[in-house]
């Protein structure tokens, strides 16, 4: 079936500073790729919605200027959390759709920890 | 997008049946109803996907009423490791669709001894 890399799986950094988060579709192309974040014993939270070639859509109350989304492929969609700050500590979560398949499939995520 | 509405838990032992219901009244005509299984620190996994009566997989199974106001995802003779966070979502996810999948709250299945 579809698979979707997510990379790093857990990441540590500093206040302040910049994190990058990988989505991948390893075996198809995917036009569409959404950001979800999630919260301990909490639901998904649907962050934005990362579109091939253009700018992405973000939910209300998420900030783009702070969640920077690039979509620069058919394969590839990154997430930036750009000046991170402990609030920001959660569990990033990508999926994409194979529209050979039902569903959608969803990567491995990735922790941040913010200190 | 059509809201859901699950048991925020439910307890089980293994071997039994487990049916999970899920109401979702505001269903539009274009959605399918698709279930997700989530363990702790790993993404959501596909489980099963339906759109009227019943289908059948090799690990679940969903029950889809006339209706199609609610569904019913049933595992069959769960073990210790269908301990998990289940999803039920609808969405116009079928065919060329990319639409965006909101989540609910997810039920937690609790698999005891």
């Amino acid at each position: 079936g579809a698979v979707v890399s997510q990379h790093p799986s857990r990441v540590i950094c500093k206040s302040g500073t910049s994190v990058k988060i990988e989505c991948r579709s390893l075996d198809f192309q995917a036009t569409t790729m959404f950001w979800y974040r999630q919260f301990p014993k909490k639901s998904l939270m649907l962050m934005a919605t990362s579109n091939e070639g253009s700018k992405a859509t973000y939910e209300q109350g998420v900030e783009k200027d702070k969640f920077l989304i690039n979509h620069a492929s058919l394969t590839l969609s990154t997430l930036t959390v750009t000046s991170a700050h402990p609030e920001d500590s959660s569990f990033y979560i990508c999926s994409a759709r194979d529209l050979r398949e039902n569903g959608y499939t969803f990567g491995s995520g990735t922790r941040l920890t913010v200190v | 997008l059509a809201k859901t509405t699950q048991p925020i838990s439910m307890d089980s032992y293994e071997g039994q049946e487990v049916n999970i219901t899920c109401s979702h009244n505001n269903i539009a005509t274009n959605d399918y109803i698709t279930w997700y299984q989530q363990f702790p620190s790993q993404g959501p996994r596909f489980i099963i996907q339906g759109y009227k009566t019943k289908v059948t997989n090799e690990v679940a199974s969903l029950f889809i009423p006339a209706d199609r106001k609610s569904s019913t995802l049933s595992l069959p003779r769960v073990s210790l490791s269908d301990t998990a966070v289940y999803y039920c979502l609808v969405g116009d996810t079928y065919g060329g669709a990319t639409n965006k999948l909101i989540f609910g709250t997810g039920t937690l299945l609790a698999v005891q001894p």
